[in-house]
C-alpha cells in the first residue's frame, strides 16, 4: 500500500525563521513529488513540485528530494504569519497522487 | 489564471437523497481528479478520467458515479446519500503534456447531509 508519512505538527516557528517540513513515502515508483499549502476550509493550493534528486528552489520555498532515502522535504524561509497553514505532501506518478496527512505550521508574529 | 470552478459551492441534502457536483477544469486540461475529504483528514483520492475515459478508480463508493463529458467538465454523482458522506469534495485538472502532470485543485464543494 503506498503511504506517505508526515508529522502531523503543529510545528511553530517564530517569524523569519526557516521552516522545515518533511515527509517520507513508501512507493518507490513514485515519480514525481509534490507540496500543498492548505488553510482551513480552503483547497489544497500547489506550492512546488520536484521530480530530480536534489533541490529546487522558487522564491522563499525549496524542496529537496532523495530518492535513495525515499524523503522529501520543504524549507520555506523567513517565515511570516500568512505561511501558517496546514501543508500537505504527496507522491505521484503519472496519475493519482497519494496524499500525507499534513503538518500544521504555526508562525507567530 | 483561469482556474477549476466547481459548483454549487455548498450542498445541503437529506439521507437517501441524490446530489450531483459539478467540475470545469482549466481550459486546456484534459484530465480531472475528484477527492474527499472529511474534516481533520488528508484528500482521498476517488476517481480520475483522461479524455473522457475513465483512467483510475480510488476509494469511491459503489453508490457514487462520475463521468467527463467532451467539453472536458466532469460530474460526480452521489446517491443514497449517507451522514458519512457528509465532507468536502475537490476537483482538480492536470494537462497530460508535460513531464510532471500537476493537479490543480478546485475550490471545492462542500456537501452536508442530515
Amino acid at each position: 500500500q503506498k503511504e506517505v508519512e508526515q508529522n502531523s505538527g503543529p510545528l511553530s516557528v517564530p517569524e523569519g525563521a526557516i521552516a522545515s517540513l518533511n515527509c517520507t513515502y513508501s512507493d518507490r515508483g513514485s515519480q514525481s513529488f509534490f507540496w500543498y499549502r492548505q488553510y482551513s476550509g480552503k483547497s489544497p493550493e500547489l506550492i512546488m513540485f520536484i521530480y530530480s534528486n536534489g533541490d529546487k528552489e522558487d522564491g522563499r520555498f525549496t524542496a529537496q528530494l532523495n530518492k535513495a532515502s525515499q524523503y522529501v522535504s520543504l524549507l520555506i524561509r523567513d517565515s511570516q504569519p500568512s505561511d501558517s497553514a496546514t501543508y500537505l505532501c504527496a507522491a505521484g506518478g503519472y496519475s493519482t497522487l497519494t496524499f500525507g496527512k499534513g503538518t500544521m505550521l504555526l508562525v507567530s508574529p | 489564471a483561469a482556474g477549476v470552478i466547481q459548483s454549487p459551492r455548498h450542498l445541503i441534502k437529506e439521507k437517501r437523497e441524490t446530489a450531483t457536483l459539478k467540475c470545469y477544469p482549466i481550459p486546456r486540461h484534459d484530465t480531472v481528479y475528484w477527492y474527499q475529504q472529511g474534516p481533520g483528514q488528508d484528500p482521498q483520492f476517488l476517481i480520475s478520467f483522461y479524455e473522457k475515459m475513465q483512467s483510475d478508480k480510488g476509494s469511491i463508493p459503489d453508490r457514487f458515479s462520475a463521468q467527463q463529458f467532451s467539453d472536458y467538465h466532469s460530474e460526480l454523482n452521489m446517491s443514497s446519500l449517507e451522514l458519512g458522506d457528509s465532507a468536502l469534495y475537490f476537483c482538480a485538472s492536470s494537462s497530460s503534456s508535460g513531464r510532471v502532470r500537476e493537479q490543480y485543485f478546485g475550490p471545492g464543494t462542500r456537501l452536508t447531509v442530515t
